[in-house]
């Protein structure tokens, strides 16, 4: 199976709230996990990447948390603020093939005020 | 500035026309790409080429057509045989396949009245 499963499709918070987008996956040879985030009218840009020797990894107010034994992995964003409204896709694929990422459906965040 | 440049960046045709999406980068990347983007749905790929005069067909590639033959062009043409060509065009790029961060360019909204 080579499909990566995301939800919420959408997702609202207050500014300075942590909102937080989860991403489920089948195939146990994915090794390498990033995120895109995409603003209206651009193209998705990297944010973040995980590979499965860690459970966590943080860049700024990003982090990605990594369950190796459900096959899951979640972007939390701390402290949002309105500039990151966005689209934020996961993704994965297996790095050492040099395979092609299979992207999630999306989740549209907006951060209010 | 290195980066990838797609145009038109909205295209309006009739049905039954073809049309084609322009792709350029100036990254001396090996590998493109050319995504489809529909609400819900995440980024489907259509096409791929990792190297010139030469591409493979992605997940969706029915009703679409490429060509390779320069290292910084990879134009997309939408046929008449796709049966609901509507939606934002995604091209991108990767340094090699070995590599997995995708650099996109900014997009190419096609809408078939």
């Amino acid at each position: 199976q080579q499909q990566v499963k995301q939800s919420p499709q959408s997702l609202i918070v207050q500014k300075g709230g942590i909102p937080i987008i989860n991403c489920a996956y089948e195939n146990t040879a994915f090794d390498y996990f990033p995120w895109y985030q995409q603003f209206p009218g651009k193209g998705p840009a990297l944010l973040i990447a995980i590979r499965p020797d860690v459970s966590e990894k943080k860049e700024g107010r990003f982090t990605i948390s990594f369950n190796k034994s459900a096959k899951q992995f979640s972007l939390h964003i701390m402290d949002s603020q309105p500039g990151d409204s966005a689209t934020y896709f996961c993704a994965a694929s297996v790095e050492t093939s040099g395979s092609r990422l299979t992207f999630g459906e999306g989740t549209q965040l907006t951060v209010n005020p | 500035d290195g980066g990838i440049t797609q145009s038109p960046k909205y295209l309006f045709r009739k049905e039954g026309q073809n049309v084609t999406l322009s792709c350029e980068q100036n990254l001396n990347h090996d590998a493109m790409y050319w995504y489809r983007q529909d609400p819900g749905q995440g980024l489907r790929l259509i096409y791929y080429s990792q190297i010139v005069n030469d591409f493979q067909k992605g997940d969706i590639a029915e009703g679409y057509s490429v060509s390779r033959e320069k290292k910084e062009s990879f134009p997309l043409t939408v046929t008449s045989a796709q049966k609901n060509p509507t939606a934002f065009y995604l091209c991108a790029s990767i340094a090699d396949s070995g590599a997995n961060v995708l650099t996109f360019g900014a997009g190419s909204r096609l809408t078939v009245l």
